[in-house]
């Protein structure tokens, strides 16, 4: 089946520092590619799609100064958490469907804390 | 727009015992139907998915739902538990309209199996 992976698996940052996220799809392509954060024990809340090769659309509430994202290549979506603050520790997870497919297959997640 | 009803935030069976996850949806287009599974501080894993072919599909680890257009339900269910299938269950729909896909997630049901 298709894999994504994510890294880091989990990061440890002071507050102000930024933290960079890389989301791959090894082997398939993906010109889409989404965000999620999830909160403990909580379900899973879109924040962006990443498109390759333009501008990522996010979701209302969801600065985009604040997280940036990049799709750089057909297989790498990054996110980044600039002046991380302790309420953005969280658990951040990407996704991409396969294409021709509707199937989403997911990262393993990173889990973020900021001190 | 679509929606996802989980019913139960927590479900408790004892092992060797049926499992019953329900989901309901509502949906403006035909939707396609997915059940995710994530195990504690991992990612998520497609247990099984619906795409309009046959309405009982069977997943991963002996898990299967039935799609019932009449009551709008898509249930998860297992004749018997294992400890290992203790975890975070997420019922998903996806749509794809004018504007795109939309991929909707349940608030999750956490399932505990218990000795």
């Amino acid at each position: 089946g298709a894999v994504v992976s994510q890294h880091p698996s989990w990061v440890i940052c002071k507050s102000g520092t930024s933290v960079k996220i890389e989301c791959r799809s090894l082997d398939f392509q993906a010109t889409t590619m989404f965000w999620y954060r999830q909160f403990p024990k909580q379900s899973l809340m879109l924040m962006a799609t990443s498109n390759e090769g333009s501008k990522a659309t996010y979701e209302q509430g969801v600065e985009k100064d604040k997280f940036l994202i990049n799709h750089a290549s057909l297989t790498l979506s990054t996110l980044t958490v600039t002046s991380a603050h302790p309420e953005d520790s969280s658990f951040y997870i990407c996704s991409a469907p396969r294409s021709g497919t509707d199937t989403q297959y997911f990262g393993p997640g990173t889990r973020l804390t900021v001190l | 727009a679509q929606s996802v009803t989980q019913l139960d935030s927590h479900v408790s069976v004892s092992e060797g015992t049926p499992v019953l996850l329900r989901c309901n949806y509502s949906s403006s287009y035909s939707p396609s139907l997915f059940w995710y599974v994530q195990h504690p501080n991992k990612g998520l894993q497609l247990l099984l998915k619906y795409t309009s072919a046959a309405t009982l599909v069977k997943g991963i680890n002996g898990f299967e739902a039935e799609f019932k257009k009449s009551e709008t339900s898509f249930h998860l269910t297992k004749p018997s538990a294992h400890m290992s299938d203790a975890a975070e269950y997420f019922c998903v729909v996806s749509e794809t309209d004018n504007y795109g896909q939309n991929f909707v997630f349940g608030p999750g049901t956490r399932l505990s199996v218990l000795p």
